[in-house]
């Protein structure tokens, strides 16, 4: 059972847009949300992590949206750059740490 | 640079092989963690040591053996693997251990590239 569902699996953007990568889970439990950046080759990177009690974290050009209620999260990229093309993975931990499914994004120059 | 050394990079071995791969962090971390990842895949959990005891064993087969003969390494010893064992294995420490994940992120070496032939 995956227990944190991440959409969409590809994402291709122009320079410049803002890329939205999406995420859900189930279990009420989890209290931590990071996002890790993967690039071929290399292990994933702490990008940028949420707890629930906190709607909005912003960091640079990356925010976390954070909807409790929903149980959704979502990774924003502002003027997003060939430079981000990498591979995004959204997670949650409770007591065990669970990541999503990935998302490969394409920041077309 | 990341703060969780892998080495080697890359490893190439025949199924009838011995060969190990080995892990250090010296960021006083708690507990570490052996991943594998396939291609376009999120790693997945192989083995955790917590406070330098085996905590998860995630039914991984016996051909794997992991060690910490440390608090700041870690090893994983192979033994006749199978081509399907290639992969991209990860390792991963995190400041609390096992059973204290809450809020303590994952730290991760850029890993070992195992290709079995």
């Amino acid at each position: 059972q995956q227990q944190v569902k991440q959409s969409p699996q590809s994402l291709i953007v122009q320079k410049g847009g803002i890329s939205i990568i999406n995420c859900a889970y189930e279990n009420t439990a989890f209290d931590y949300f990071p996002w890790y950046q993967q690039f071929p080759g290399k292990g994933p990177a702490l990008l940028i992590a949420i707890r629930p009690d906190v709607s909005e974290k912003k960091e640079g050009r990356f925010t976390i949206s954070f909807n409790k209620s929903a149980k959704q999260f979502s990774l924003h990229i502002m003027d997003s750059q060939p430079g981000d093309s990498a591979t995004y993975f959204c997670a949650a931990t409770g007591n065990q740490f669970y990541f999503g499914t990935g998302t490969s994004l394409t920041v077309i120059p | 640079d990341t703060e969780v050394t892998q080495t080697p990079k890359h490893l190439v071995m025949g199924m009838t092989n011995k060969k190990s791969l080995k892990c250090e962090q010296h960021m006083g971390h708690r507990a570490m963690y052996w991943y594998k990842q396939k291609a376009k895949k999120p790693p997945e959990l192989m083995f955790v040591y917590s406070y330098e005891k085996l905590s998860i064993n995630e039914s991984v087969p016996s051909r794997f053996s992991p060690e910490c003969p440390n608090s700041s390494l870690l090893n994983l010893h192979l033994h006749a693997l199978q081509p399907e064992d290639s992969a991209l294995y990860l390792c991963a420490s995190s400041r609390r251990g096992w059973a204290d994940q809450y809020n303590s992120p994952l730290h991760f070496g850029n890993g070992t590239r195992l290709t079995v032939t």
